[in-house]
């Protein structure tokens, strides 16, 4: 088990770049989250999937931010035209369904994206 | 929409002084509640969580938490604090509409010698 790795670790962009981030849940886990997370904050829900199956989204969730999960395994972020606002703390974690809504949301180290 | 509030941004206590980081809910029926700690450049880890069952919950490195209907509380306790507690605490509660969590803005431990 090696846990929820996220790549990159940190991105620095101009505004008005495209980034994209990477995440690669737990084996076996089937739900995927992400969550953005600020300075002084909490870490705030984006979106989640069930395999590739996107269930939920977020009003944070602007027509700028896409995400994916293609084959059911590994997710990407997209933030198009990235504004300054856009600077966090992005955050996956994965869960094994079956849980229930009780189950165990497991964390990666996140990806910091500061926006220039 | 379910969510929690974190009254204290920050706590100081000394080591080897008891610890009690409070959270409470608002929710009308029962919960599902999560403590995770963060330490800097480290992913949220879980440390417990409670949706039905004994009221009072154990978790990893020490730590309990207590559910309290009566208070809308869930508030995180350790008797006896190390110096590596020192992180950020949050407390979390599952959203109505499926499996996202609602987080607190946490809680900031300074342990001092």
């Amino acid at each position: 088990d090696t846990g929820v790795s996220q790549n990159p670790r940190h991105k620095i962009t101009k505004r008005g770049q495209n980034v994209t981030f990477r995440c690669d849940p737990i084996s076996e886990h089937n739900r995927l989250y992400w969550y953005r997370q600020t300075l002084g904050q909490g870490p705030e829900f984006l979106t989640y999937f069930q395999n590739e199956a996107q269930l939920e989204k977020s009003r944070l969730l602007s027509d700028r931010f896409s995400a994916e999960r293609p084959k059911g395994s590994f997710s990407t972020l997209e933030i198009q035209r990235t504004e300054q606002g856009d600077s966090a703390m992005y955050l996956c974690a994965s869960s094994l369904a079956g849980g229930g809504r009780g189950e165990t949301q497991y964390f990666g180290p996140g990806t910091r994206l500061l926006v220039l | 929409a379910q969510s929690v509030t974190q009254p204290d941004i920050h706590i100081t206590v000394s080591e080897g002084a008891s610890l009690e980081l409070r959270c409470n809910y608002s929710y009308g029926a029962t919960p599902y509640l999560f403590w995770y700690v963060q330490s800097p450049g480290q992913g949220l880890q879980l440390l417990l969580k409670y949706f039905s069952g004994d009221t009072l919950v154990q978790g990893i490195k020490g730590f309990e938490a207590e559910f309290k209907r009566s208070q809308s509380s869930f508030n995180l306790r350790k008797p006896s604090v190390h110096w590596s507690d020192a992180a950020e605490y949050f407390c979390a509660v599952v959203s109505n509409s499926g499996y996202a969590l609602n987080f607190g803005k946490g809680t900031s431990l300074l342990v001092t010698p």
